[in-house]
């Protein structure tokens, strides 16, 4: 199985900062990459896929980029709604293995 | 409107069986696999394996391989996850999601769940 590792595994962050978390893959995923955003009690959402493609309805602050083995999500400006745990997802082989997630904190 | 809706939680007992559904609507059902993701409370997601309706073929996780059955009925657009016999272990939620491909004519280059259902919360205690 490809393995995914995320870092940080948690970060607090203040309102209007700009926020990076990387993903990294076991071994090459081209951009079989989606990132995915967990608020406490719901279900996740797409925010990006294919490494850097936004899904229709995300804000504009959020945006993707990577391709091969190492990816990475930013927040531009980081705002309240934005707290929660980001988890990326590669889907190149079965099984389509998420990471182990970020959890994202508003100081 | 794309709607994926589960099943309510359930309370079983180690041993017990049990079946919960993921019911589609507003697409084309049967051009779409949807697939499975455990998360144990306070723990990450688990991609557990995936199912097309066309012609039910089934992918599962080498970790839920023979652990659990996805199965569907086409005539009521639903997807299914079961077991036969729970642990304790199994107490989670579980979410379906409908699968899709990105591709520009017929070339692809990522696949992602567009659509989550709410979720179904599994509780097995004795």
């Amino acid at each position: 199985d490809i393995q995914m590792t995320q870092s940080p595994s948690s970060l607090s962050a203040s309102v209007g900062d700009r926020v990076t978390i990387t993903c990294r893959a076991s071994q090459t995923i081209s951009t079989y990459l989606s990132w995915y955003h967990q608020r406490p009690g719901k279900a996740p959402k797409v925010l990006v896929y294919a490494a850097s493609r936004l899904e229709s309805g995300v804000p504009s602050r959020f945006s993707g980029s990577g391709s091969g083995t190492d990816f990475t999500l930013t927040i531009s400006s980081l705002q309240p709604d934005d707290f929660g745990t980001y988890y990326c997802q590669q889907s190149y082989n079965t099984p389509h293995i998420f990471g182990p997630g970020t959890k994202l904190e508003i100081k | 409107e794309v709607q994926l809706v589960q099943s309510g939680a359930e309370v079983k007992k180690p041993g017990e069986s049990l079946k919960i559904s993921c019911k589609a609507s507003g697409y084309t059902f049967t051009k779409n696999w949807i697939g499975w993701v455990r998360q144990v409370p306070g723990k990450g997601l688990e991609w557990m394996g995936i199912i097309y309706p066309d012609d039910s073929d089934t992918r599962y996780s080498p970790s839920f391989q023979g652990q659990v059955t996805i199965s569907v009925d086409r005539s009521v657009t639903t997807v299914y996850l079961q077991w036969s016999s729970l642990k304790a272990s199994d107490t989670a939620m579980y979410y379906c999601a409908r699968h899709v491909l990105d591709c520009s004519g017929l070339d692809c280059y990522s696949e992602h769940f567009d659509y989550w259902g709410q979720g179904t919360l599994v509780t097995v205690s004795s």
